[in-house]
């Protein structure tokens, strides 16, 4: 049971809009706290795709883009690619815990 | 180019110990926080450890505290865990981490480079 909630899974066509929800609660994500995004193709190292709730690292498509309200944050990512099929954690702190440090369960992207 | 490259997993009994190692390089190791974090086959992404750039600030998840130890030679630009006590849910791929920025806080910070990371296998 993670303490941010991530779908399991999204699906979506080539070209189309998706976006993948990050649910947390007064004590992380609805506290001062910020979420990062990350990408994993099966097989390899985890890649940071957003810090700072909607920063993109030098070399993250555009297509990528991240935001923060509240307790929620969401993962946009649009003109999806066959290449973005992957898994994709969002991350961020927790100060109700002693594990500081929350990630999500993760959410499986499947491009149709 | 940074580059994190752990070493030292393996499989081991439960109950033993291992001692993993990551060797940083491509960028001023001192300056920057180090975390390690793991995934068990088929599971998501779990935090394991953190310290800071002088070795002041050691943070572990409950999981593993009391177990492990996390510490870092700047003079040798290395990351070590040392883990005790192993149990077959340690069973996980463990990456070397670093911080993404060098002056934010672990609070304010993220994790912007990831090593390839060790299997660790703990099983009878």
């Amino acid at each position: 049971q993670s303490v941010l909630t991530q779908p399991p899974s999204v699906s979506g066509a080539p070209g189309q809009r998706i976006t993948i929800s990050c649910t947390g609660s007064s004590s992380n994500i609805g506290a001062v706290f910020d979420v990062h995004w990350y990408q994993q193709v099966p097989g390899t190292a985890p890649k940071l795709l957003i810090s700072n709730n909607s920063h993109r690292p030098s070399g993250v498509p555009d297509r990528f883009s991240g935001s923060k309200s509240g307790t929620s944050a969401t993962l946009a990512i649009t003109g999806l690619q066959a290449e973005d099929e992957a898994y994709y954690y969002c991350q961020s702190y927790d100060n109700s815990l002693s594990n500081f440090v929350v990630f999500g369960g993760g959410t499986k992207l499947t491009v149709l | 180019e940074v580059q994190l490259l752990e070493s030292g997993g393996g499989l081991v009994n439960p109950g033993g110990s291992l001692r993993l190692s990551c060797a940083a390089s491509g960028f001023t190791f001192s300056s920057y926080s180090v975390n390690w974090v793991r995934q068990a086959p088929g599971k998501g992404l779990e935090w394991v450890s953190s310290i800071s750039t002088g070795s002041s600030y050691r943070l572990y998840a409950d999981s593993v505290k009391g177990r492990f130890t996390i510490s870092r030679d700047n003079a040798k630009n290395s990351l070590y865990l040392q883990m005790d006590s192993l149990r077959v849910e340690d069973t996980a791929v463990y990456y070397c981490v670093r911080h993404g920025s060098p002056t934010a806080g672990f609070y304010d910070n993220w994790f912007d480079s990831w090593g390839q990371g060790t299997l660790v296998t703990v099983s009878s």
